[in-house]
């Protein structure tokens, strides 16, 4: 299994304002998800971060809301730009390695909080 | 739209008692079931991965089946013990490899 630690594990934000969560894993991984958690809501895929190259959003979701960085196989980085109350949530990365199977594992997630 | 149930919503059992959870998901299309155990303030732990028809797993206490053809997963828990309060998630996932889940079952048990 994979070792993921998130930064930070907790923030109350203004509204207008930007935070960046960071998601570190212990290796190299083929595979980096982030998900966000709606008070009451189902665990929800944001975006595939794809290393290298920009990131895969789901309907829904988009880049300049949500823009996400991928400079290698151990670290991405997800920004929640200009927030608002409704994106109070808690924000998990994700891995897989395809090659040693279906697991995904989670980070424990950043708990934002938007006044 | 895919969508996965998981009932109840939440659950209280007192300490001893045995209990499970049901998780439904489309019947087609189907690549692998997943079942996590998400206290707080941690990451969500995995307990299962499902893909066959059929399949039952166990770990510990805690045990799963699955069956594809009809689309329902069933988490149990024998013997209920406080350590064992969470919310409970399986995530569906298809073809093209995306997990898609539940909303959970929280569980509470009291000693």
């Amino acid at each position: 299994s994979a070792v993921i630690s998130q930064k930070p594990s907790r923030d109350i934000c203004q509204r207008g304002t930007s935070l960046t969560i960071q998601c570190q894993v212990d290796s190299q991984v083929t595979m980096m998800f982030w998900y966000r958690q709606q008070p009451g809501q189902s665990l929800t895929l944001i975006a595939t971060a794809n290393q290298g190259s920009e990131a895969t959003y789901e309907s829904g979701f988009v880049i300049d809301k949500f823009p996400i960085s991928r400079p290698n196989l151990t670290f991405s980085t997800l920004t929640v730009s200009n927030m608002s109350p409704e994106d109070s949530s808690i924000y998990l990365c994700s891995v897989e390695n395809r090659a040693a199977g279906p697991e995904q594992y989670f980070g424990p997630g950043t708990r934002l909080t938007v006044t | 739209i895919l969508n996965v149930e998981q009932s109840p919503q939440s659950l209280h059992v007192q300490e001893g008692d045995s209990t499970n959870f049901t998780c439904s998901f489309p019947s087609s299309n189907f690549y692998a079931l997943h079942w996590y155990r998400w206290e707080t303030a941690k990451s969500p732990e995995a307990l299962f991965v499902m893909t066959l028809n059929g399949d039952e797993k166990k770990k510990g206490r805690i045990s799963a089946t699955l069956n594809t053809k009809e689309g329902y997963s069933y988490l149990y828990i024998k013997g209920s013990q406080p350590e064992d309060s969470a919310t409970y998630l399986c995530a569906f996932v298809n073809q093209g490899g995306k997990l898609i889940f539940g909303q959970g079952t929280e569980l509470s048990v009291k000693p």
